[in-house]
């Protein structure tokens, strides 16, 4: 499968749940991110991972944990959110982490949090 | 700071006929790159159009070109001969060369009716 892949589509949970969030990608690109879409806001910049490593925290609350175990996998560890948290938390990736030719977006997960 | 103003929050066009999408950016560098990304009711935001900013031709990607003004910080999209295909969010966004950070509009909702 090309491009990237992210599950599940949609996700509702407590504001006491634990969940995950996971991005895949088999375009052999080194550089992934974590983005939160909200209505009427610029899309934000929570994580980013290169080769690997994690180079940038956004000032992200605790509550969100990213994990990077390869290259190709990107999840999002979920715990004890809030209502404000719902948004639509965009995966994507770049060959390089200084991405001047763009990224290479997922379609997303849409995550309600009640 | 750099930001990304999109001001026209929704827009409609006819079927065939040609739209044009504005925004303004604003930096101190030098070097960047400009894009504009469509993002369809499926969510996966779709690179559209790319322009270096050291390049004074406008860039042209089959029915999507856009119109560059350095000076004036001005980066708009023109689509040519709408298609019901191309109703989608529209955001505007640059990155500085040789950092990661993406700045993002707040998007422009495109409706193409038939």
């Amino acid at each position: 499968e090309t491009g990237v892949t992210q599950t599940p589509r949609h996700l509702v949970m407590g504001m006491t749940n634990k969940k995950s969030l996971k991005c895949e990608q088999h375009l052999g690109h080194n550089a992934m991110y974590w983005y939160k879409q909200s209505a009427k806001k610029p899309l934000e910049l929570m994580f980013v991972y290169n080769f690997k490593e994690q180079t940038e925290n956004n000032s992200v609350p605790s509550r969100f944990s990213p994990e990077c175990p390869n290259s190709s996998h990107l999840f999002l560890h979920l715990h004890t959110l809030q209502p404000e948290d719902s948004a639509l938390y965009l995966c994507a990736s770049s060959q390089v982490q200084e991405a001047p030719y763009g990224y290479t977006f997922g379609s997303g997960t849409r995550l309600t949090v009640v | 700071a750099q930001t990304v103003t999109q001001s026209q929050p929704e827009m409609s066009v006819q079927e065939a006929e040609t739209v044009t999408l504005s925004c303004t950016y604003d930096t101190s560098e030098n070097n960047y790159y400009l894009f504009w990304y469509k993002q369809p009711p499926s969510r996966q935001m779709i690179l559209v159009i790319r322009q270096e900013a050291y390049k004074q031709q406008n860039a042209t990607e089959n029915r999507f070109s856009v119109n560059f003004q350095k000076a004036a910080k001005s980066f708009s999209l023109k689509i040519s001969d709408s298609q019901l295909g191309d109703t989608a969010m529209y955001f505007c966004a640059f990155i500085v060369s040789g950092t990661y950070k993406y700045i993002f509009g707040t998007g422009t909702r495109l409706k193409v009716l038939a």
